[in-house]
């Protein structure tokens, strides 16, 4: 079955420290994999996307993600938080081959301690 | 350049009662979709059209919800009549088909939080 899995619901990192948010995906065809974010009462913004390109994708705010198939992950990563990133994170994927239809994780939430 | 407009942006009504979202997406953007947001989960896809025609609506519950895009402009979803259970954000995004492109950014609105007491 097609899916995308969040690992954590909940993480809490010090202003200044790295971020790094899990997810994993699973797909017969090869995924194009998202991650967007929500911040309270704005919509969901896209912070960057791999399709099939580099496999190291970088976004906007100083974030990454690293498409791995033979783990089937694509965790974002920040190097240092900043107290504006607290925010829902959501890892999504088109996963039956391009067709549009996101696939969205349960999200998880980054708190951001001074 | 305007983004997804929707409205209203918060709704409370009564169960049994009807209820309307409406959706204006960017404009030159021929898909549109709609999705339902519970409580501390991730959105999932309700209807998606391609212009006036409704593509996928396999996840829209059709004996109480309906949803129309005339034109292949703005959209509306209904709700009637409304359970408790469907207390819920409701998404509209919008995206535009570029051939040259191997995906098409979905643009999300603010969403319209609907509580049904």
């Amino acid at each position: 079955a097609q899916s995308v899995t969040q690992l954590d619901s909940h993480v809490s990192v010090s202003e200044g420290t790295p971020v790094l948010l899990r997810c994993n995906y699973s797909s017969s065809y090869s995924p194009s994999l998202f991650w967007y974010v929500q911040h309270p009462n704005k919509g969901l913004q896209l912070l960057l996307k791999y399709t099939s390109a580099a496999t190291l994708v970088k976004g906007i705010n100083g974030f990454e993600a690293e498409f791995k198939k033979s783990e089937t992950s694509f965790h974002l990563t920040k190097p240092s938080a900043h107290m504006s990133d607290a925010a829902e994170y959501f890892c999504v994927g088109d996963l039956s081959g391009n067709t549009g239809k996101l696939i969205f994780g349960q999200g998880t939430t980054l708190q951001v301690k001074p | 350049e305007a983004g997804v407009v929707q409205s209203p942006r918060y709704k409370i009504i009564e169960k049994k009662q009807p209820v309307a979202f409406w959706c204006n997406p960017i404009s030159g953007h021929n898909t549109l979709y709609w999705y339902r947001q519970n409580l501390g989960q991730g959105p999932e896809l309700l209807i998606r059209y391609e212009n006036e025609e409704a593509v996928d609506d396999s996840q829209l519950p059709k004996d109480r919800f309906s949803a129309e895009r005339l034109k292949g402009v703005d959209s509306t979803l209904k709700i009637q009549p409304a359970e408790l259970g469907d207390s819920a954000v409701y998404l509209c995004a919008s995206s535009s088909r570029s051939w040259d492109s191997n995906y098409n950014e979905q643009f999300f609105g603010p969403g319209t939080r609907l509580t049904v007491l």
